[in-house]
């Protein structure tokens, strides 16, 4: 089955710089790599999602790349602010369902 | 809409007792799941459904049951509690599979076993 590797498990930014989150892959197969965003104490929100026929994807701060040959995809956060901190989970789809990555505790320091 | 609503938030269970946590979601979705949280572990799927009447297990369905009588309603049935089982449970919902849309989750459910 589908395995995601998830790093680095916690990131510690200035306010202002950016922050990449990579995750690898196992299943060739996989077609859609979505990422949540959980802060602390509340529920896992979508953010931001891509399929394995787009190589990026963006959304104003937030983007996504998608190497299908290497099998990893990252998240990158530009201009980071406060209100970023939370964990930040990959996942992958395999035969029909999600399997998430472990998590990166993301910490902006005003 | 009040998207997916859990309940109880937070319960506290003594080693063989038997419990189940409710989940409701009033967007008219197929698709729910249950998903256990353990810290530093990420999202573990327990079980899923794809409509009513119809469940199938997840990666880690030992020492769980599910019921989907109705498109609403997905109760998670813990029979003979243990210590492993202490997490947070989430339920989701999406109109599309997960692998292929958003899932809703509902705010969590604090399970401690003691």
């Amino acid at each position: 089955g589908e395995n995601v590797e998830q790093h680095p498990s916690t990131l510690s930014v200035q306010e202002g710089d950016s922050a990449v989150i990579k995750c690898t892959y196992s299943d060739s197969a996989s077609n859609y790599f979505p990422w949540y965003k959980q802060e602390l104490g509340k529920r896992p929100q979508l953010i931001i999602d891509i399929r394995s026929n787009v190589g990026e994807k963006k959304d104003q701060r937030i983007a996504v790349t998608l190497n299908k040959t290497a099998k990893h995809f990252s998240l990158h956060i530009t201009e980071t602010q406060p209100e970023d901190s939370a964990v930040y989970f990959c996942a992958a789809d395999d035969l029909g369902n999600l399997i998430f990555g472990k998590g990166t505790k993301l910490s902006v320091k005003p | 809409n009040a998207g997916v609503t859990q309940t109880p938030k937070f319960r506290i269970l003594k080693i063989g007792q038997s419990m189940t946590l409710q989940c409701a979601q009033d967007m008219n979705h197929n698709y729910m799941y249950w998903y256990r949280q353990d810290p530093g572990m990420g999202l573990k799927l327990i079980y899923y459904s794809v409509g009513a009447g119809i469940t199938d297990k997840g990666e880690v369905p030992n020492g769980y049951n599910v019921s989907r009588s109705t498109t609403e309603d997905f109760p998670l049935r813990l029979e003979l509690a243990a210590p492993s089982q202490t997490s947070v449970y989430f339920c989701a919902s999406g109109r599309l599979g997960s692998n292929t849309g958003e899932l809703f989750f509902g705010e969590g459910s604090r399970l401690t076993v003691l």
